[in-house]
């Protein structure tokens, strides 16, 4: 069976600082993975998604990025951290074809 | 454009049946999505409809016209642990997006 990993599960890092958090799959190959947040009280915001190995796409300008330097990794980053980018952090797959996703434990970051 | 829209909040009582609306318009459409995420969780899968009419899984059932831009999840016998948010979500042409509603936070209560 498939399973999705995430960590930290939960990160307090100061203004300025760098973020990586990482997100592997296992039990499934050539996966789409995806980066959602989500604010407090809020919906779920897509960042980023990739089809494949270094195939990433950027859905909302920011200062954060993702990279896929493996089948079954996913890693977002950040080089300096704002405010702003508190939240609830989820990664998700699905299948290349028709299905749903399924989503990990999430990480949840508080920026002070 | 990309829109979904969910009632905010819903109420009901415990064993009882509650029906939650999903409406959306989406530049393309590869099947419609239900999930549950309790408070401080991530989301979990609940149903899928690519094709109109209803689907059930237990208490659960889920219902799309895709001429309509419309779908409901609907929930019988209602349980304490029901209360959690539920997010509609649409996946796009291609097959690689998916566009989620803000989530409709329903409460249970005895």
């Amino acid at each position: 069976s498939q399973t999705i990993h995430q960590w930290p599960a939960t990160l307090v890092q100061p203004v300025g600082s760098p973020l990586s958090l990482e997100c592997t799959v296992e039990g499934t190959s050539n996966p789409n993975l995806y980066w959602y947040r989500q604010a407090a009280g809020r919906g779920l915001q897509l960042l980023f998604y990739s089809v494949g190995i270094g195939q990433i796409s950027s859905e909302v300008p920011q200062n954060l990025s993702a990279s896929r330097p493996q089948d079954r990794q996913f890693i977002l980053s950040s080089k300096k951290l704002l405010l702003s980018d508190s939240g609830f952090y989820l990664c998700a797959w699905s299948v290349q074809g028709p299905g749903e996703q399924y989503f990990g434990p999430g990480t949840r970051l508080t920026v002070t | 454009g990309q829109n979904i829209d969910q009632p905010t909040e819903m109420t009901a009582t415990e064993g009882a049946i509650v029906q939650i609306n999903c409406t959306y318009q989406t530049s393309g459409f590869n099947g419609l999505f239900w999930y549950q995420q309790h408070a401080g969780e991530a989301p979990t899968f609940l149903s899928y409809n690519v094709l109109d009419g209803l689907e059930e899984k237990g208490r659960f059932s889920s219902f799309l016209s895709r001429s309509k831009g419309y779908s409901y999840l609907l929930l019988k016998e209602l349980q304490m642990k029901d209360s959690a948010s539920y997010l509609c979500a649409v996946r796009d042409t291609y097959g690689q997006n998916f566009v989620f509603g803000p989530g409709t936070r329903l409460s249970v209560l005895p």
